[in-house]
């Protein structure tokens, strides 16, 4: 077991341009999550996949962002025509979530920094 | 709105010493309470969770109590060292039964000087 990965783990782009991060989360685990944190903030909840299903999006995830997680293994994150407020650590998260509803624990990988000029 | 609220100053305390965090929220009616140690450029690492049902949770050096009346959360960790210098995270989670959909607070900075 080698964690959650995130790749690139920095990423400088011009506005206007679009680009894709990925996250291969634990093996086993099922569900899968992004969240993004901007400087002396905590993370705010993006979007949620279960297996390969897209459950849940936040109003914060404009149309321009777009989530996949294809075989329910790792997951793309694409933004396109960046803005500069999209600027921010994008983190991604995985976990073993139970039918049962208890809560489980969430593994976060290092997370990609994007700076958009 | 819901609101959770975290002491946005840092808390600079001397090794050996007690530490505690606060985590307030409002307009929220939480399930569970986690905390997460997050370091600089680095994602967040979970540390502890508690129910609603609970009072206290301890794990090694660190107590959490959860005080679902005053709709707050403390966070201690006991003879404090300076590798516990980082940012603590409180984060909430209703009961949904299909996601743990975390909302995090700002963070508290705990620098642990010699």
């Amino acid at each position: 077991d080698t964690g959650v990965s995130q790749n690139p783990r920095h990423k400088i782009t011009k506005r206007g341009q679009n680009v894709t991060f990925r996250c291969d989360p634990i093996s086993e685990h099922n569900r899968l999550y992004w969240y993004r944190q901007t400087l002396g903030q905590g993370p705010e909840f993006l979007t949620y996949f279960q297996n390969e299903a897209q459950l849940e999006k936040s109003r914060l995830l404009s149309d321009r962002f777009s989530a996949e997680r294809p075989k329910g293994s790792f997951s793309t994150l694409e933004i396109q025509r960046t803005e500069q407020g999209d600027s921010a650590m994008y983190l991604c998260a995985s976990s073993w979530g139970r039918a049962s509803g208890d809560a489980e624990t969430q593994y976060f990988g290092p997370g990609t920094r994007l700076l958009v000029l | 709105s819901q609101k959770i609220e975290q002491n946005s100053e840092a808390l600079n305390i001397q090794e050996g010493k007690t530490a505690t965090l606060t985590c307030n929220y409002t307009n929220y009616s939480p399930a569970y309470l986690q905390w997460y140690r997050q370091d600089p450029g680095r994602g967040p690492v979970f540390l502890l969770l508690i129910r609603e049902n609970e009072k206290e949770k301890r794990k090694e050096r660190l107590k959490v109590t959860f005080d679902t009346t005053l709709k707050q959360s403390l966070f201690h960790i006991t003879a404090s060292q300076p590798a516990d210098s980082a940012t603590y995270l409180c984060a909430l989670l209703p009961f949904t039964g299909t996601a743990s959909k975390l909302t995090f607070g700002t963070g508290t900075r705990l620098q642990v000087t010699l």
